[in-house]
Order: structure tokens, then sequence, then C-alpha cells
């Protein structure tokens, strides 16, 4: 079936510094990549999406970029704060019958002071 | 901001138990989902919906029926509890795109089966 890899189980940075974290995906007819936050025991949350008829996305602090040849994407955290310390997920539609969203295994981003 | 309710918050039932979460969204929302979460793959969708009486099957539905009543109503069944299927269960609804907009994801419950 189709898949969504997410490389990195964790990322540790510094305070200040940027993060990257990078998603390839299989399926050539997604179009949608959202990225979601999870802080420590608590629930998703969205962050910030891209679409296929675009190939950069930002919104302050964080841009995502889409690499449609190469099938990958990944989301870029600048001037990382402790508060961006959390789980973040990155998810590709797929086509399955109907359109789903299918998730990554998500990678744990830890920003040290 | 999206409001999307689970209850319970926590349960423990037996291998072979009978189970009902319950997930709530009051933003008119079409389209509600139930995934589930587990260490190592991420979130993995169950069953999803795009209106009262609708039911779509996502990519883990063995062992699990689901139903919605209700535009703001959606729930998850499980008939014989497996503790295969302990894990931590997150409902969310999305708006008028369904998949391909903003999923708002409720509080989650956490499910052990003994």
């Amino acid at each position: 079936g189709e898949k969504v890899e997410q490389h990195q189980s964790t990322l540790s940075v510094r305070e200040g510094d940027s993060a990257v974290i990078n998603c390839t995906y299989t399926d050539t007819a997604s179009s949608y990549f959202p990225w979601y936050k999870q802080e420590a025991g608590k629930s998703l949350h969205f962050v910030i999406d891209i679409r296929s008829n675009v190939d950069r996305k930002q919104s302050q602090r964080l841009t995502v970029l889409l690499d449609k040849k190469a099938k990958r994407f990944s989301l870029h955290i600048t001037a990382t704060q402790p508060e961006d310390s959390a789980i973040y997920f990155c998810a590709a539609s797929i086509r399955s019958g109907s359109w789903q969203l299918i998730f990554g295994s998500g990678t744990q981003l830890t920003v040290m002071p | 901001e999206a409001a999307v309710t689970q209850s319970p918050r926590n349960k423990v039932t037996v291998t072979g138990g009978n189970v009902t979460l319950s997930c709530r969204q009051t933003n008119s929302h079409n389209y509600m989902y139930w995934y589930r979460q587990d260490t190592g793959h991420g979130l993995r969708l169950i069953h999803y919906s795009y209106g009262a009486g609708n039911l779509q099957i996502g990519d883990v539905p063995d062992g699990y029926k689901a139903t919605r009543t209700t535009q703001e109503d959606f729930f998850l069944l499980l008939e014989l509890a497996s503790p295969s299927q302990t894990s931590l269960y997150f409902c969310a609804s999305s708006p008028g795109l369904g998949v391909q907009d903003t999923q708002y994801f409720g509080p989650g419950t956490r499910l052990l089966v003994l």
C-alpha cells in the first residue's frame, strides 16, 4: 500500500538553531501535505500544510518545501524555542477508494536550552 | 477553534469485552475520523464518515465497527476486544474538503485490553 515515511524518529537542536524534518511519500497522486504537532501527553494540532500546486509555503518561523519529482517534503523551523519541543507528524493525501490521509511515524523534536 | 470531545478518556476492559468509544464535534463539520496511535506507527485510520449514516473503511478496520448517528456524533465499537487493540484512540473532524482540509483532533481515549 501507499506509504509516508518519516526518516528521523528523533531530532535534537540547540535553542535558536534551525530544525528540518523530512518525509517521503509513494503515491504520485498525493496533492495535500499537512503537518501536525503533538506536545507531550496532549492531542495533535495542525501547524502548516502545503498543496501540490506550490513548492514552498511559509508561516512565521515554519516553512514547508515540496519536491514532487522526488516525492519528498520537509518542515523547516527557524529560531527554535523550547516550546517547539514535540512530536511532529507529516501526512499525505492518498487515493484508496476515496481520499485518505496517511501519517508518518512521527519525529520527536527536542530543543535544548 | 473547533471543539472535539471524546469519552471516556481512559478505559480498561478484558479480552472479549465490549467497548464503545464516543466522539462529539460541535462545529458542524461533515467529516469525522477514528484513528489509533501506536509507537512506531504514527496514526492509522480505522474508519471515517462524511455525514450522518455514512461510513467509510480506513486502513486498519479489522475488529472495529463504527456508526455516525448524527452530524455531531461518531462512535467506535469493539465488540470482542483483544489485547492488540490496546492503544490511544483519537477522533477528529474536518470541514468541507474532507481529508484535504485541516483536521481537528479530540483529546484521545486510552484503551487497555487485559
